[in-house]
Parts: structure tokens; sequence; C-alpha cells
């Protein structure tokens, strides 16, 4: 089974703080995906990436970076985080299929609390 | 996660009914369908998927029905059990995009 972690279930920052929150997957996966997940707003594409020191902007990538050294290991940072940025964060991965993204597995999530 | 259900539609039904939760998409361009299974606290679980070559696709306990004039698709589930209350949710690949679409989802809740 393919396994997507990331590093904290809830995270509380406070406003201004930079934080990170990292996603490892264990399937060999080319692409990677940050999305946030707001009530009533379904999920929202931040950024995702096709390979190792690759990245594109998703649909909402202001405030947001990422970092992706490593195959397995695509991390999302908040460079000075605010309070609009409290919501459910949600990493997943997919084989890749002749550049097409298909099925994509997710992880957990992690609830971001900025206070 | 635990509000993602919260400011959705809700779709109530009885244990052993059959359920059908329906989402309507956006571009007649997709091609690719996936609909996803949310259960409180957890990411999402792909659940089945159909191509746009395709009207009808079946699973387990699943089916998904594409109609490709309106721009609908549905997923219908046989004998709903408890263990299905989640939140579902389409998505749609958008061709020359490469992305996927998602929509706001379906709270299914299922009652003894």
């Amino acid at each position: 089974d393919v396994k997507v972690t990331q590093s904290s279930r809830y995270l509380v920052k406070r406003t201004g703080e930079k934080v990170f929150l990292e996603c490892v997957q264990d399937m060999d996966h080319e692409n990677m995906f940050w999305y946030r997940q707001d009530p009533g707003l379904g999920l929202r594409l931040i950024y995702f990436s096709y390979d190792v020191k690759m990245k594109e902007k998703g649909d909402i990538p202001e405030g947001y970076s990422v970092s992706r050294e490593k195959k397995e290991r695509f991390s999302l940072i908040l460079e000075s985080a605010s309070t609009n940025q409290t919501s459910m964060y949600l990493c997943a991965s997919s084989f890749p299929d002749r550049g097409r993204i298909y099925e994509q597995y997710f992880g957990p999530g992690t609830r971001l609390t900025v206070t | 996660g635990e509000s993602v259900g919260l400011h959705l539609p809700t779709l109530s039904v009885q244990e052993g009914d059959n359920s059908i939760i329906n989402c309507a998409y956006s571009n007649s361009a997709s091609d690719y369908f996936i609909w996803y299974k949310q259960e409180s606290g957890k990411g999402p679980q792909f659940i089945i998927d159909i191509r746009s070559n395709m009207d009808k696709r079946q699973g387990q306990r699943v089916t998904v029905l594409l109609n490709k004039t309106v721009k609908h698709l549905s997923l219908q589930i046989a004998a709903t059990q408890p263990g299905d209350s989640a939140v579902y949710f389409c998505a749609e690949i958008w061709s020359g995009y490469n992305k996927l679409i998602f929509g706001a989802g379906t709270r299914l809740a299922v009652h003894p």
C-alpha cells in the first residue's frame, strides 16, 4: 500500500512565525502536491512538483513556498504565518503516466491553527 | 478533517438503502474523473475513476455514471453501510492543464 505521511496532525503557530509542513511518500512517486482544505471550498492546490528540485505554482501559491530536495519528501513553507492560513493541509503523491496526473494518494492531513 | 463536512450539502440515508451522490463538473474538455471518500480525521481516499469515453463503471458496491451532455457525474453506493459515512468528492482532470480540480463535496450520513 502507498503510504503518505505528514509530520504533524495538529500544529498551533503564532502570526509571523515561519512554519514547515513535511510530507514523505514511500512509493517512489515523481509527482507530489500540497493542498489546503477549507469548509465549503473543497481542496485547493497550493503547489506541486514533478521531480526533485522542480516546483510549479497551483491555484493559491501566495504566502507559501515549497522545497523538494529528495524525491520522497516535499515540504510546504509558510514564510510568515497569518491567521488566514489556518486550515487543513493535505499532501498527496502520484505516479506519472506520460506526464499526466491521475490517481493521487493523500496523507492524513495537518490541521494548522495560526493565532 | 473533522470540520470538512460542516458547510456541505448532506445526504442522509438509512442503512441498507442505496445512495446516490451527484456532482456537476465545470469543463467539457475534462477527460478523466475520480471519486474520493474522506472520513473524519483522514485524508481523501480513492474510490473509483472513469474516463470520458465511458458512461458507466462499476466497482465493489459502487457505480459511477457519467453524463457528458449535461456535465454530470454520480456515485451510487449499493446497500449503504455505517462505514460509508464520510464526505465524498468528485474530481476532474482538466486536459491540457494537467491538474485535478475538486468539487466542494457532499456529506453522506448513514443512519441505523
